[in-house]
């Protein structure tokens, strides 16, 4: 198995819900990603998870809360979000943090606050 | 931070043209990334070059990575519209080398 699952695929919510996204690989990478990105401009880093251990968080607002339960799986629990924050949440893995790993994307979701 | 300036910013060719897309970087390149995306879809790994002056090759698409590790340059031979896309460089960020830096894109439309 040589990809990265992203669930849902698409996802509404109002600015009250709480919702999750789900994030899972299977090629034993002990590196995994969060990025988000808005419409034509690229992927910006949200958290980086190095063998299960939250390394980076890039200043991501508290109303974002990721969570990795195993090696396999990333969360990335949602709430009291924002119309603004509408974009592609793209979850990626490596094989670990460090130089010239390359990072293997899932295909996204699509998320849509209103 | 590390910039990433990619060049041009789109690009419309006729199939079976040739083209180039550039990636500048304002400094000394660890490891430089390819990707390429469709609209609203995940990014598709092409290639990765480390070393100065090193250069790889898939089917119709070379990337090389020049001698100083500042630039590097994707070459589509022969367009295809299955070539379309959005193209993406990225590097690794600093040292640590925890996530990757990207361009902005370059966006590709093949004409029949």
């Amino acid at each position: 198995d040589t990809e990265v699952t992203q669930t849902p695929k698409h996802l509404v919510m109002g600015m009250t819900n709480k919702k999750s996204l789900k994030c899972e690989q299977h090629m034993g990478h002990r590196a995994m990603y969060w990025y988000k990105q808005k419409a034509k401009k690229p992927p910006e880093l949200m958290f980086v998870y190095s063998y299960e251990k939250l390394s980076i968080n890039e200043s991501v607002p508290s109303r974002f809360s990721p969570e990795c339960p195993n090696s396999s799986l990333l969360n990335l629990h949602l709430h009291a979000l924002q119309p603004e924050d509408s974009a592609l949440y793209l979850c990626a893995s490596s094989v670990r943090t460090g130089l010239n790993n390359e990072q293997f994307f899932g295909p996204g979701t699509r998320l849509t606050v209103l | 931070s590390q910039e990433l300036e990619q060049s041009p910013q789109s690009l419309i060719v006729q199939e079976g043209k040739n083209l180039t897309i550039n990636c500048t970087s304002s400094k000394t390149l660890y490891g430089l990334y390819w990707y390429k995306q469709k609209y609203g879809e995940g990014l598709i790994f092409l290639m990765m070059l480390q070393k100065g002056g090193e250069e790889k090759s898939h089917e119709k698409i070379t990337a090389k990575l020049d001698e100083k590790k500042q630039q590097s340059s994707l070459h589509i031979t022969a367009s295809q519209p299955s070539h379309a896309g959005i193209y993406l460089c990225g590097a690794d960020i600093g040292i640590s080398g925890y996530a990757l830096n990207f361009g902005k894109g370059t966006s590709l439309l093949v004409t029949p």
